[in-house]
């Protein structure tokens, strides 16, 4: 069964940057029909997709956050990877690491915990 | 960057009705890359539907969807009292791009 699980800081000051791991377990990161992404919600709001990596390392950023989002895989940890830079407020959300299907029928099967992130000082 | 359209945004309903989502997309979708979730406070969104029609596994049959084009539907035949929740459908664009709706609330009459 594959799982997946976030980690990281769960307080981050404003102008920081946010960094979370996710790490992926019961299957290999490195399966070509899979991209692996983030998607974050702020509270009591809807879902946002923040970005999306394969394991070659190629990316898709939503273009809204673009200018402030890497995302980054290390294929021997199993592992792919969220900095999102110069963070305010509006930041604030539950961040979900996620395995999107990417060959027909498409679709995000599976689904980290979550994570909250708040941003304050 | 196409733009997912859910209505009603709350829909109340009591336990054995037939609910009726909608998700209208701002141009055309491919049914391959139409995708519903449900998603319970505190919880991860789980898949319900992929393929437009398709249910995931262990998905109960009460959950079907249908639609093409830039309209799509989500309905739960006789409602549960687990069913309410909110709906979230969800599209890819040229390569792994993602969108989703802005969700529905399903809530209890």
């Amino acid at each position: 069964q594959l799982q997946l699980q976030e980690s990281g800081p769960g307080l981050v000051k404003p102008s920081e940057t946010l960094s979370l791991t996710c790490t992926v377990s019961g299957g290999s990161i490195s399966s070509s029909s899979y991209y692996w992404g983030w998607i974050r919600q702020p509270p009591g709001k809807g879902l946002e997709w923040i970005g999306s990596i394969y394991y070659s390392g190629s990316t898709y950023y939503n273009p809204s956050l673009k200018s402030r989002v890497t995302i980054s895989v290390d294929t021997s940890k199993n592992q792919f990877s969220l900095k999102l830079s110069s963070v305010t407020a509006a930041d604030t959300a539950v961040y979900y690491c996620a395995r999107l299907r990417v060959v027909v029928p498409a679709a995000i099967d599976y689904w980290g915990q979550g994570t909250l992130v708040t941003v304050s000082s | 960057e196409i733009v997912l359209t859910q209505s009603p945004g709350t829909l109340s309903l009591s336990p054995g009705e037939r609910a009726t989502l909608s998700c209208r997309a701002s141009q055309s979708v491919s049914s391959s890359y139409l995708a519903w979730y449900q998603q319970k406070p505190g919880q991860a969104p789980r898949l319900l539907i992929y393929g437009a029609s398709s249910r995931a596994t262990g998905i109960p049959d009460r959950f079907s969807g249908s639609g093409s084009g830039t309209d799509f539907t989500l309905t739960i035949s006789r409602l549960e009292p687990e069913d309410f929740a909110v709906y979230y459908c969800q599209q890819y664009g040229s390569s792994p791009r993602v969108t989703f709706g802005q969700g529905t609330r399903l809530e209890i009459k």
